[in-house]
C-alpha cells in the first residue's frame, strides 16, 4: 500500500463547479505539500500544511493530522485550474509523493 | 518564476552514456532534492542535499549519483544510461532540512535512444 494515497485519479467538471481532491497517508509527516502540474510539466508549490488550514485565492487546503487526511478545495472552478495536482508528504527527510489527481474543467 | 534553475531543459543522448543535469537553488535555501518523473510513473524522489551533505536517499539507481558543492548547487549524474531511464528530472530547493515550502525548477527533459 502506498503511504500517500489520492482520489480521485481523474476529474472532470464544469466551469463554475466547487472541487474536491483528498489525500490520505499512513506514516507521521513533519508537512504536506500540495503541488500543480500543469500540462507543459513545470509543477508549483501551492500549499504547505502542517495543521490547520490555509487559503489562497480560489483555492483552500485542509489537514486533520490526527486523521492523516488532507484536501484541496477550488471554488469556481476555471478551464485554466485543469491540471494535475500531487500531494506530497514530507517526514524523516524525504518526500512521498501521491499518483495525482488529474483535473479537467471544461467552460 | 521559482528562483530555481535547471540546466539543461532538454538532452538526447544514448545508451551507455553519461550525463550531468544542474540544479541551482533559490537564494539562501540550503536543501537541494532531485527527481524523476517517467511517462508511466508518478514523481520519484531520489536524493536530498542539505548545505553539502546528502540527508536522505529515496529510490536512485546505484548508476546515478548526486552532489551539493560549497556555492550550494548540485549536480545529478546518470551513467551506463538505459532507454527505461528517459523522463523528466526535477530539482527542487527549500530554506530547511526537514519542512519548508518547496521551489520547484523547470524540470529536465532526458530522452535516451
Amino acid at each position: 500500500k502506498n503511504e500517500v494515497e489520492q482520489s480521485p485519479q481523474n476529474l472532470t467538471a464544469q466551469e463554475g463547479e466547487f472541487i474536491t481532491i483528498n489525500c490520505s497517508y499512513s506514516v507521521g509527516i513533519s508537512a504536506l505539500h500540495w503541488l500543480q502540474q500543469h500540462p507543459g510539466g513545470g509543477i508549483v508549490s501551492l500549499f504547505m500544511l502542517s495543521s490547520g488550514k490555509k487559503k489562497h485565492g480560489r483555492l483552500i487546503a485542509t489537514i486533520n493530522i490526527q486523521e492523516k487526511h488532507s484536501s484541496l478545495h477550488i471554488t469556481a472552478s476555471h478551464p485554466r485550474d485543469s491540471a494535475v495536482y500531487i500531494c506530497t508528504i514530507q517526514g524523516a527527510q524525504k518526500l512521498v509523493f501521491g499518483q495525482g489527481t488529474r483535473l479537467t474543467i471544461n467552460p | 518564476d521559482s528562483g530555481v534553475t535547471q540546466t539543461p531543459k532538454h538532452l538526447i543522448t544514448a545508451t551507455g552514456q553519461r550525463v550531468t543535469l544542474r540544479c541551482s537553488p533559490r537564494s539562501g535555501d540550503l536543501s537541494v532534492y532531485w527527481y524523476q518523473q517517467s511517462l508511466d510513473q508518478g514523481l520519484q524522489f531520489l536524493i536530498q542535499y542539505y548545505n553539502g551533505e546528502e540527508r536522505a536517499k529515496g529510490n536512485i539507481l546505484e548508476r546515478f549519483s548526486a552532489q551539493q558543492f560549497p556555492d550550494l548547487h548540485s549536480e545529478l549524474n546518470l551513467s551506463s544510461l538505459e532507454l527505461g531511464d528517459s523522463a523528466l528530472y526535477f530539482c527542487a530547493s527549500s530554506m530547511g532540512l526537514d519542512g519548508g515550502e518547496l521551489f520547484f525548477g523547470e524540470g529536465s527533459r532526458l530522452t535516451v535512444l
